[in-house]
C-alpha cells in the first residue's frame, strides 16, 4: 500500500481565498483523523472520522473549517476564507478502525499550508 | 483536561550511547500510549504502542515502558546512531466513551545523533 496520500504538498494562497486539502487513506481503515501542526501549539486533533461518520470535530477552531468523507477512500478539509493564522501544516491519519483493542494511526506527508 | 509533556526538548548526543526519553501525562486513565518519529518537513511515523495493560513494548533498539499509574512512559534507545536523528513525540489515547479515539501529543524530544 502506498500509504496515507495527501494533496498538495505545498499550498501558498493570499488571505480570504478558500483552501481544500485532501487526503486518501490506506484502504482498509476505518478511521481518519485531521491534524494541524503549529510551533505556537504543537499536533492538535481537528476532527475524525469512523466509518466516514464525523465523530468528534470539536478540536476545529471555527465554522471557517470543515471537513467531509464522502467515502471510504476520500477525505477534504476545507477552509473558507483563509487567514494568515491558518498557516501550518495539516496532517491526515488513518488507523483500522476504533473498534480494534489496539491499533496505531498511520500519518501523510502532510500539508504544509501558508496564508499570506 | 489531558496534558502530555517530554522531557528533555532537546538532546544531543555522540553515536553509540543508550539514551531515554521521557513523557509524562496528567490523567492516568489512558487506553494506550504511542511513540512516534517525526523527520524534518515529514510526516509522523509510528514506533511503538503500549496498551495501558502492558508494561512494555520492544521493537529492534527501541524499547518503551509504561506506568499508568504513575503517569510516564520512557523511550529507551540503544547504540544510538546519526539515522536516529528526529524529533520523537509520545502520544496518549484516552479512549472514553465520549471522546473516542483523541490522541492528545506531547511537544517532542529533538534528537541529534552526532557521529
Amino acid at each position: 500500500d502506498a500509504g496515507v496520500i495527501q494533496s498538495p504538498r505545498h499550498e501558498v494562497t493570499e488571505m480570504g481565498q478558500e483552501v481544500t486539502l485532501r487526503c486518501k487513506p490506506i484502504s482498509g481503515h476505518n478511521s481518519l483523523f485531521w491534524y494541524r501542526q503549529t510551533m505556537m501549539r504543537g499536533l492538535e486533533l481537528l476532527i475524525y472520522f469512523n466509518n466516514n461518520v464525523p465523530i468528534d470535530d470539536s478540536g476545529m477552531p471555527e465554522d471557517r473549517f470543515s471537513a467531509k468523507m464522502p467515502n471510504a477512500s476520500f477525505s477534504t478539509l476545507k477552509i473558507q476564507p483563509s487567514e494568515p493564522r491558518d498557516s501550518a501544516v495539516y496532517f491526515c491519519a488513518s488507523s483500522p478502525g476504533l473498534a480494534l483493542p489496539s491499533y496505531e494511526q498511520y500519518f501523510g506527508p502532510g500539508t504544509r499550508l501558508t496564508v499570506t | 483536561k489531558q496534558e502530555v509533556t517530554q522531557i528533555p526538548a532537546a538532546l544531543s548526543v555522540p553515536e553509540g550511547e543508550n539514551l531515554v526519553l521521557n513523557c509524562s501525562f496528567t490523567d492516568s486513565a489512558i487506553y494506550n500510549l504511542q511513540w512516534f518519529r517525526q523527520d524534518p518537513g515529514k510526516g509522523l511515523t509510528s514506533l511503538l504502542l503500549i496498551q495501558s495493560s502492558q508494561r512494555e513494548q520492544t521493537s529492534g533498539r527501541l524499547n518503551a515502558s509504561l506506568d499508568k499509574s504513575s503517569g510516564r512512559s520512557t523511550l529507551y534507545i540503544a547504540a544510538s546512531q546519526p539515522g536516529d536523528s528526529a524529533t520523537y513525540l509520545c502520544a496518549v489515547d484516552p479512549r472514553k466513551e465520549t471522546s473516542g479515539s483523541r490522541l492528545t501529543f506531547g511537544e517532542g524530544t529533538q534528537l541529534t545523533v552526532n557521529p
